[in-house]
């Protein structure tokens, strides 16, 4: 069955203060993994698409990457605005139609 | 930018009764989708729909859910009973290509 586990479940930083999120996956054949945010009482929004190993995409303060078994989420001088429950998901793919299997995400607080 | 829409926002009901969640996906996309989120949970995958019929749907959802697209715009999801465990945030989806989806903001669903 596909997986997602997503580390650490919470994580409190400093306005500036880097760190990354990690994203471990086990799919039978990987197409595509993808990241989203989701803020308190809001739905998914999203971020990035990965395809393959080695992959890298950035956007402002955020950078993702893809290993062959998980990906990481950099976040790069953070403010407080980008406190959020970060959120991965791979397709799970049965039937004609991609479903996404989420992982339960890591809440990030950035205080000021 | 273009953006799915779900209404109501909040919707309170009695156990055993019946409710509609509406969503207007995105105007030139071709699948659509239902998740749920239960309070500090994973987003759930419960169905998806292309060509106005279901092309894969989860354990969750059975024979108390239905979802159909009454005309060119609307695309909604009932639970004919509803129980306490349903209570949740039901998040609309929809894509282009079926791989990468915007989410709607989502509609909280309180069964009392």
């Amino acid at each position: 069955e596909d997986q997602v586990t997503q580390s650490p479940e919470a994580l409190r930083l400093q306005e500036g203060e880097s760190s990354s999120l990690n994203c471990s996956y086990t799919v039978s054949g990987l197409r595509g993994l993808f990241w989203y945010r989701q803020d308190p009482g809001k739905g998914p929004e999203f971020l990035f698409t990965l395809y393959s190993a080695g992959e890298e995409k950035e956007k402002e303060r955020l950078k993702a990457t893809l290993t062959k078994k998980e990906s990481f989420l950099h976040i790069t001088a953070p403010k407080p605005e980008d406190s959020a429950t970060y959120l991965c998901a791979v397709p799970g793919y049965q039937g004609g139609s991609e479903k996404l299997v989420f992982g339960k995400g890591t809440k990030l607080t950035v205080n000021p | 930018e273009p953006e799915v829409t779900q209404t109501p926002s909040h919707q309170v009901t009695q156990m055993g009764q019946e409710v509609i969640l509406r969503c207007v996906p995105i105007s030139n996309h071709l699948y659509f989708y239902w998740y749920r989120q239960i309070l500090g949970q994973k987003v759930e995958f419960l169905v998806s729909f292309y060509n106005n019929e279901i092309s894969e749907k989860s354990e969750i959802f059975d024979d108390q859910f239905s979802v159909e697209r009454p005309d060119g715009s609307n695309f909604t999801l009932k639970i004919r009973s509803t129980k306490l465990e349903d209570s949740a945030m039901y998040f609309c989806a929809s894509s282009e290509t079926g791989i990468g989806y915007t989410f709607g903001s989502g509609t909280r669903l309180t069964v009392v």
